[in-house]
């Protein structure tokens, strides 16, 4: 069974681009969350989705969007990069409703923004 | 708002020692997690539990819910698990349903041959 996919695995932008992130759960599961992970914060919760519907947004600024498409998967951007949005982002994906069930997450996306 | 801190932040064991790394959250719950992150960066979820105590292998998870604690316990240490260990609980929103998961700073666990 195949794990949770995110796609781009590394990536680099200057200031002021935006960048888009992808993420694939395991086939059958309808939730799908998204964490930002950086040294001083450390994980932090941006969003998370279920049936395409997003359920719960964290403490950060309009910038952060994301969506959910009907086969599950779901992609997060991020507009006007700043330099303190370099991060690891992961995302993570459950069968049931967020908070119900275990979490699987992906290997995560490293952003770089110079 | 659920505050969530871990003891110790870093930990230092030889090879065969018992570990344990505790997590403590200042609100109600009705479940918490427990999580591994090797250096590059992958997540694999150990535990979640609301009573009680699970095992897996060398992995012990406990959880005191009138105590708002939890404990991670490694038996007979080894090399393999330096990682660090993070717990989670949600937030309760308002109206007591469980929200966002808030995330322990980690504990760096190194186990030296």
């Amino acid at each position: 069974k195949a794990g949770v996919t995110q796609t781009p695995r590394y990536l680099i932008k200057t200031r002021g681009q935006q960048v888009t992130l992808s993420c694939s759960p395991i086939s059958g599961h309808r939730s799908v969350s998204w964490y930002q992970q950086t040294p001083g914060q450390g994980l932090q919760f941006l969003f998370e989705y279920f049936s395409e519907t997003q359920r719960n947004k964290g403490n950060f600024p309009g910038r952060f969007s994301g969506r959910q498409f009907s086969n599950s998967r779901s992609e997060m951007n991020v507009s006007t990069l700043e330099l303190g949005d370099s991060a690891l982002y992961l995302c993570a994906s459950g069968r049931d409703l967020p908070n119900t069930g275990e979490l699987f997450f992906g290997e995560g996306s490293r952003l770089t923004v110079l | 708002k659920n505050e969530v801190e871990q003891s110790p932040q870093n930990l230092t064991a030889q090879e065969g020692e018992f570990i344990t790394i505790n997590c403590s959250y200042s609100v109600g719950i009705s479940a918490l997690h427990w999580l591994q992150q090797h250096p590059g960066g992958g997540i694999v979820s150990l535990f979640m539990l609301s009573s009680g105590k699970k095992k897996h292998g060398r992995l012990i998870a406990t959880i005191n819910i009138q105590e708002k604690h939890s404990s991670l316990h490694i038996t007979a240490s080894h090399p393999r698990d330096s990682a660090v260990y993070i717990c989670a609980a949600p937030e309760l929103n308002y109206g007591g349903s469980q929200g966002n998961l808030i995330f322990g700073k980690g504990t760096k666990l190194s186990v030296k041959p």
